[in-house]
């Protein structure tokens, strides 16, 4: 299995608290994203990250910001928790680039359960 | 926004049938597609890439149909450990490119 860490696993916050869900890899890839799952929707790509300091938005990205200062990890952070922000997230890191001409191979970590009261 | 559509299921299936899925995409410059499998409260994990018609590994077979823009996956002799949601997925556009998942498609295998 691909060495993805995530942390926290669960956390239970209030409105309006800030929130940062880190992701470490030890696989040196180069790319890194978040995901988040809710029902009723598929996978949705919150922010991306082709580098170090070098990041971009997804689908998804209002509300959250993230970082990436080493390449072994990938920072999201809710400025201020919403109950929309429940939900459930996946880091990932892929060796190559994914997309149209690319590769589709992505290797998720465990997953981050985040509920906001 | 692109789309992957697919059928959520559930498919309920006794040990040993064969069970096909179907998944539609709209992004007509997509050259590979890709099938996932997710056991409950757990992560994606790719089962299946699909390049240009078909791709087949052991009991599985993914096959592409660009012309109606479908993608099939088709699970022989079915496994209780097969049991699983199976998530479509599809390239999308744009200068970095990114993938678009399904909703998934929930196969439960019977005793």
């Amino acid at each position: 299995d691909a060495g993805i860490t995530q942390s926290p696993r669960h956390k239970v916050t209030e409105t309006g608290t800030p929130v940062t869900l880190r992701c470490h890899q030890t696989e040196n890839h180069r790319y890194m994203y978040w995901y988040r799952q809710d029902p009723g929707h598929g996978l949705r790509l919150i922010h991306y990250s082709y580098g170090v300091k070098d990041t971009d938005k997804g689908e998804v990205s209002d509300g959250y910001s993230v970082s990436r200062s080493k390449t072994e990890d990938f920072l999201l952070t809710l400025e201020s928790a919403t109950s929309s922000q429940t939900s459930v997230y996946f880091c990932a890191i892929s060796e190559y680039r994914t997309g149209t001409g690319g590769s589709g191979e992505l290797f998720f970590g465990e997953g981050s359960r985040l509920t906001v009261l | 926004r692109k789309e992957v559509e697919q059928d959520p299921g559930p498919f309920n299936v006794p040990e040993g049938a064969t069970v096909a899925f179907n998944c539609t995409y709209s992004n007509s410059a997509s050259q590979s597609f890709f099938w996932y499998r997710q056991d409950c409260r757990k992560e994606p994990k790719l089962l299946m890439s699909v390049y240009s018609s078909g791709n087949e590994d052991g009991r599985f077979t993914a096959q592409l149909n660009r012309a109606s823009q479908y993608i099939s996956l088709l699970i022989r002799d079915s496994k209780l450990s097969d049991s699983a949601t199976y998530l479509c997925v599809s390239p999308w556009g744009g200068s970095q490119g990114n993938l678009i998942f399904g909703k998934g498609t929930k196969l439960s295998v019977k005793p």
